[in-house]
């Protein structure tokens, strides 16, 4: 059984540029939450995804933008990146059970902006 | 505001000895608690949650954690570290709103064991 899934590994930008990053949940999985965990920071929550829609958002601005498709993947979408964006993006999947699911995270994907 | 306490940025312990990493949160309810691993260049791996009934909580790789509402702590503890935990130990709430669930994470502990 795959767990929690994201591509790239590894991703490299300029300022100004926009970028798109990948996550597939855990089988039986049906909700995604994005993280953004800055260098030795404990990783801050962005938004998260159930049936295709937005549910709840962090305090990060809508240059972030995300969207879930049918079969429970997931993007997220950072424009017009600035210096400060440079973090590694965590995906999370859960199985909703209104609020008490458990959240299994997937590797990360590495976000460089120079 | 809801918010979690790791008060220890850094902690170095022998292998064989005890650990206990601390954890102070900040929440109006009845609170979910999870206690994450994240290795280097990793994501984070799962150690133990308390939802609730006993407060203390068995989880893998021999760790264990303990509720006290008193003190709203949610410590980690592990009886004999080896070399392979060296890592960083996140503690997080899970911050209900509308019946969803969002984790709010602690600033991390960073774990190093001396041979």
């Amino acid at each position: 059984d795959a767990g929690v899934t994201q591509s790239p590994t590894h991703l490299i930008k300029t300022r100004g540029q926009q970028v798109t990053l990948r996550c597939s949940p855990k089988s039986g999985h049906d909700t995604v939450s994005w993280y953004q965990q800055a260098l030795g920071q404990g990783p801050q929550f962005i938004f998260q995804y159930y049936e295709e829609e937005e549910r709840q958002r962090g305090n990060f601005p809508d240059r972030f933008s995300g969207h879930q498709f049918p079969n429970y993947s997931s993007e997220l979408n950072v424009n017009a990146l600035l210096l400060g964006d440079s973090a590694l993006y965590l995906c999370a999947s859960s199985s909703d059970r209104g609020g008490t699911d458990t959240q299994y995270f997937g590797p990360g994907t590495r976000l460089t902006v120079l | 505001a809801q918010s979690v306490t790791q008060p220890d940025i850094h902690i170095t312990v022998s292998e064989g000895a005890s650990l206990e990493l601390r954890c102070n949160y900040s929440y109006g309810a009845t609170p979910y608690l999870f206690w994450y691993v994240q290795s280097p260049g990793q994501g984070l791996q799962l150690l133990l949650k308390y939802f609730s009934g006993d407060t203390l909580v068995q989880g893998i790789k021999g760790f264990e954690a303990e509720f006290k509402r008193s003190q709203s702590s949610f410590n980690l503890r592990k009886p004999s570290v080896h070399w392979s935990d060296a890592a960083e130990y996140f503690c997080a709430v899970g911050a209900i709103s509308g019946g969803y669930n969002k984790l709010i994470f602690g600033a991390g502990t960073r774990l190093a064991v001396h041979p």
